[in-house]
């Protein structure tokens, strides 16, 4: 069974940094891009961004609201997949959610981790 | 990227039919066969209901059935039923190796 656990949001101020973590079970994680979405209260789906597997060179992908900011990474040995949040702003509270790609759609996802970014 | 556009909102009575549309762009609805469907209770993790526009995952119910005409894509619920009552959200490839989501749509049982 594919499973994918968020953990590591919280409480932050802003302009401070957090890390999340993304593990995964049930599959060779290592055969798999991963993807974050995150959710704002009250609002939509938004995607974060990718890393590709390292078949395809792990190269990553992100929307504008966070390119420059956020880093996504991965960690096959440990089936991990990590998004490092820097210089957070109020607008980036949010539930973040993992999500396995499967070709190119998001086929597995976790309950999220929430992050809230708030002085 | 601009999210793809959905109803707020879409009611129907249990049996019937709904249609829930989502609009996007010739960047990304209107040039791939990328378009995915999604049930998302709130608190939960989404569940994947369609992808590649109208292919169902093994699991998910054949009252699910997907469509794309041009920029718009379309879901369709028939014989709809109490447990359906949630939130829905479209997702496409798009250009420049990215996604983008719709706005999502509340479903409701009447």
């Amino acid at each position: 069974e594919v499973q994918l656990v968020e953990s590591g949001g919280g409480l932050v101020q802003p302009g401070r940094s957090l890390r999340l973590s993304c593990t995964a079970s049930g599959f060779i994680f290592g055969d798999y891009a991963m993807s974050w979405v995150r959710q704002a209260p009250g609002k939509g789906l938004e995607w974060v961004g990718f890393i590709r597997s390292k078949t395809y060179g792990g190269t990553t992908e992100y929307a504008a609201p966070v390119k420059g900011r956020f880093t996504i990474s991965r960690d096959d040995s440990k089936s991990i997949a990590y998004l490092q949040m820097n210089s957070l702003k109020t607008e980036d509270t949010a539930v973040y959610f993992c999500t396995r790609l499967s070709s190119s759609w998001h086929d597995y996802w976790g309950q999220g981790t929430l992050v809230t970014v708030s002085s | 990227q601009s999210a793809l556009t959905q109803p707020a909102s879409v009611s129907g009575s249990p049996g019937q039919s709904i249609t829930i549309s989502c609009t996007g762009t010739s960047s990304d609805v209107g040039s791939y066969n990328l378009v995915s469907w999604f049930q998302h209770h709130p608190g939960k993790a989404p569940i994947l209901m369609i992808y590649e526009v109208s292919k169902r995952p093994s699991g998910v119910s054949n009252r699910f059935s997907g469509s794309k005409s041009g920029n718009t894509a379309s879901l369709t619920i028939s014989g709809l039923q109490a447990e359906d009552e949630t939130d829905y959200y479209c997702c496409s490839y798009a250009v420049g190796s990215s996604y983008v989501f719709g706005t999502g749509t509340k479903v409701t049982v009447l």
